[in-house]
């Protein structure tokens, strides 16, 4: 099956610094690979996403990137906010109907 | 409208106890998981049902088990609750229909305490 190693597993960045996380992945059939934010007593929600035919993509302050060869992924994150501060998951999928998903990063922005 | 809904949000109960957390989802997908979080975050899949096909995480034990009524619907049963099982559960469901990977929908989670 899938396997997907999150690092770093915390992260602590001061307000307006640049955030980097970053993913690897074992399934050469994944082809769709998302990224989520949990907040606090809430459920992750998405906040982007890049399939296996795209190398990068950007959403106004964070973009991913994907490394099909190397089976790398990565979460950029810019002018970092106080409300980033959440934690953020990896995931990938397509081999099979169950996404898998790294073991999360913490990211703390100081004000 | 909540998209995917679970009920409780909250659930305290003594050890021995069998208890069911209930999910909902109204956005027509055709797959459903459950997850559970442990206290360092980590989302372990526990079950994935499709189209009648129900996939297990084999390092579940057999005293979880996920019933479901209708599509819109994957319920999960505990029996004989154990102190270890205390965590957040989270539903979600996706439309895996497609060849291409499309994004999960979660829950709000389940803060299950056993005492």
């Amino acid at each position: 099956g899938e396997n997907v190693e999150q690092h770093p597993s915390t992260l602590s960045v001061q307000e307006g610094d640049s955030a980097v996380i970053k993913c690897t992945y074992s399934d050469s059939a994944s082809n769709y690979f998302p990224w989520y934010k949990q907040e606090l007593g809430k459920g992750p929600q998405l906040i982007i996403d890049i399939r296996s035919n795209v190398g990068e993509k950007k959403d106004q302050r964070i973009a991913v990137t994907l490394n099909k060869t190397a089976k790398h992924f990565s979460l950029h994150i810019t002018e970092t906010q106080p409300e980033d501060s959440a934690v953020y998951f990896c995931a990938a999928s397509g081999g099979s109907y169950i996404p898998t998903f790294g073991r999360g990063t913490s990211l703390i922005v100081h004000p | 409208d909540t998209a995917v809904s679970q009920t409780p949000k909250y659930l305290v109960t003594q050890m021995g106890n069998d208890k069911s957390i209930k999910c909902e989802q109204n956005l027509g997908h055709d797959t459903m998981y459950w997850y559970k979080q442990d206290s360092k975050k980590f989302l372990k899949i526990m079950f994935s049902y499709n189209n009648k096909e129900l996939i297990i995480n084999e390092t579940v034990p057999n005293r979880f088990s996920p019933k479901s009524p209708d599509k819109a619907h994957l319920n999960l049963h505990i029996n004989s609750l154990e102190l270890g099982d205390s965590a957040v559960y989270f539903c979600a469901s996706r439309d895996a229909g497609t060849s291409a990977g499309t994004e999960a929908f979660f829950g709000q989670g389940t803060r299950l305490t056993v005492v």
